[in-house]
């Protein structure tokens, strides 16, 4: 079974850091561009970062460049999103996607499978 | 940058009604437009790719067309499990934007 199972989140103070793992299953996974996706509570979904399958391309939103990193480890089927400078407005439920299409850029990802996510709440 | 626009933004519709959901980019982005469903408190599910390909194992009642800047979902008719937010998101470069969502719920 296809999985993507994330990990990590939670209270932190603002101006805190957070280290989201996302692990993946049933899949190839370093044939697969694989990005995070957060939804702030009630509100719509916003792509946050992106990674080509051998991370030698990577993107972001603009809300959250210079403050977040995405890497993955190939080795242990996993995806990493360390988050520093956080704040209020980042709370949300960060969600692990996989690339629809296998030798793909990251760009031309839609996302045809999601983890569960994980909540990340920005307070003090 | 690329700003999607979908409408409406929400819509009661009766079921066995034919149900379309539009989504405007504010630039040309080929065929690079992707539909998910996501029904209150679950995960996103990837519909449409390509702006008109059917994802393995989505009832045939979905479809969707259009290229450049115009796009659209139809459901041909509506079933009580269709209740949901509808996404449309773009995917010819970063960002890879979303729009703002369609809440669809039955009359």
């Amino acid at each position: 079974e296809v999985q993507l199972v994330e990990s990590g989140g939670g209270l932190v103070q603002p101006g805190r850091s957070l280290r989201l793992s996302c692990a993946a299953s049933g899949f190839t996974f370093d044939d697969y561009a694989m990005h995070w996706v957060r939804q702030a509570p009630g509100k719509g979904l916003e792509w946050v970062s992106g990674i080509s399958w051998n991370s030698g391309s990577i993107g972001y939103a603009d809300s959250v460049k210079g403050r977040f990193t995405i890497s993955r480890d190939n080795a242990k089927n996993s995806l990493y999103l360390q988050m520093n400078s956080l704040r209020a407005e980042d709370t949300a439920l960060y969600y692990c996607a996989k690339g629809h299409r296998g030798n793909t850029k990251w760009e031309r990802s839609a996302f045809d499978i999601w983890g569960q996510g994980t909540m990340v709440t920005v307070s003090s | 940058d690329i700003q999607m626009t979908q409408s409406p933004s929400s819509l009661s519709a009766s079921v066995g009604d034919r149900v379309t959901i539009t989504c405007r980019a504010s630039q040309g982005i080929s065929n690079y437009l992707a539909w998910y469903q996501q029904k209150p408190g679950k995960v996103p599910k990837l519909l449409i790719y390509a702006a008109s390909t059917l994802q393995s194992g989505v009832p045939s009642r979905f479809s969707g067309s259009g290229s450049g800047t115009d796009f659209t979902l139809t459901i041909s008719s509506l079933q009580p499990e269709d209740v949901a937010t509808y996404y449309c998101q773009k995917y010819n470069s970063a960002p890879l934007t979303f729009g703002q969502g369609t809440r669809l719920e039955i009359k």
